[in-house]
């Protein structure tokens, strides 16, 4: 039982180029989130799925979308990656249908745009 | 507006001294969820407590203590004979029945000197 995976750990990438961060539950969670952790700002949600094939918008949702094609898998993409988006990147899932369950969270990613 | 205030950006103790870590949230929903998770410098998020709004009861947790006041919309975090180990980030989060969405606070950064 892994919990929440994020893949890659680390990725530096070039002022518009695009990339794809995988996250993966294997605790058949129903609702997964993506969140951004900047200096000072605590964690800012980007965008969230209640269920495979939904997706929605959290508090900074763009320069981002992302994709639920299959439940234990939730995907960011960064289509024209700016600095502003150097940031440490986390997936979290939860369990009940409010979706105020608790919160697990994956290791982050941290990525920076040059 | 759902919001929550850690107004101790950063706090240093010697070790075996006990530490509050103050947290203040605001919602307008009579159901609601509050959180405390812990982020060691590896990075990762880690869940402590979960607490709904029906219950007041404060909890121990072995050196952990959670006083959880409706009255002045606090969620407070004790560690008792604090140890080098508790050094982390701590975040204090709000979770409402009618959303799908944590709200974070932009954390507290506890250092425990030897």
């Amino acid at each position: 039982n892994a919990g929440v995976t994020q893949t890659p750990k680390f990725r530096v990438l070039k002022t518009g180029q695009s990339m794809t961060l995988l996250c993966a539950q294997d605790m058949n969670h129903e609702y997964m989130y993506w969140y951004r952790q900047d200096p000072g700002m605590g964690l800012r949600l980007i965008h969230y799925s209640v269920g495979e094939g939904t997706t929605a918008k959290g508090e900074v949702p763009d320069g981002y979308n992302v994709s639920r094609l299959k439940k234990q898998n939730f995907l960011l993409g960064l289509e024209s990656a700016a600095p502003s988006q150097t940031s440490v990147y986390f997936c979290a899932s939860s369990d009940l249908a409010s979706g105020t369950d608790t919160q697990y969270f994956g290791p982050g990613t941290r990525l920076t745009v040059l | 507006a759902q919001k929550v205030t850690q107004a101790q950006t950063e706090i240093s103790v010697v070790e075996k001294e006990d530490v509050t870590l103050d947290c203040v949230y605001e919602t307008r929903d009579t159901t609601y969820y509050l959180f405390w998770y812990k982020q060691p410098p590896s990075g990762e998020l880690v869940f402590l407590i979960r607490r709904n709004s029906f219950d007041e009861q404060n909890e121990i947790s072995g050196r952990y203590s959670w006083n959880f006041q409706k009255s002045t919309s606090s969620f407070n975090f004790t560690i008792t004979a604090s140890q080098v180990v508790d050094s982390a980030v701590y975040f204090c989060a709000l979770s409402s029945y009618t959303g799908n969405q944590f709200y974070f606070g932009t954390g507290t950064s506890l250092t425990v000197i030897p």
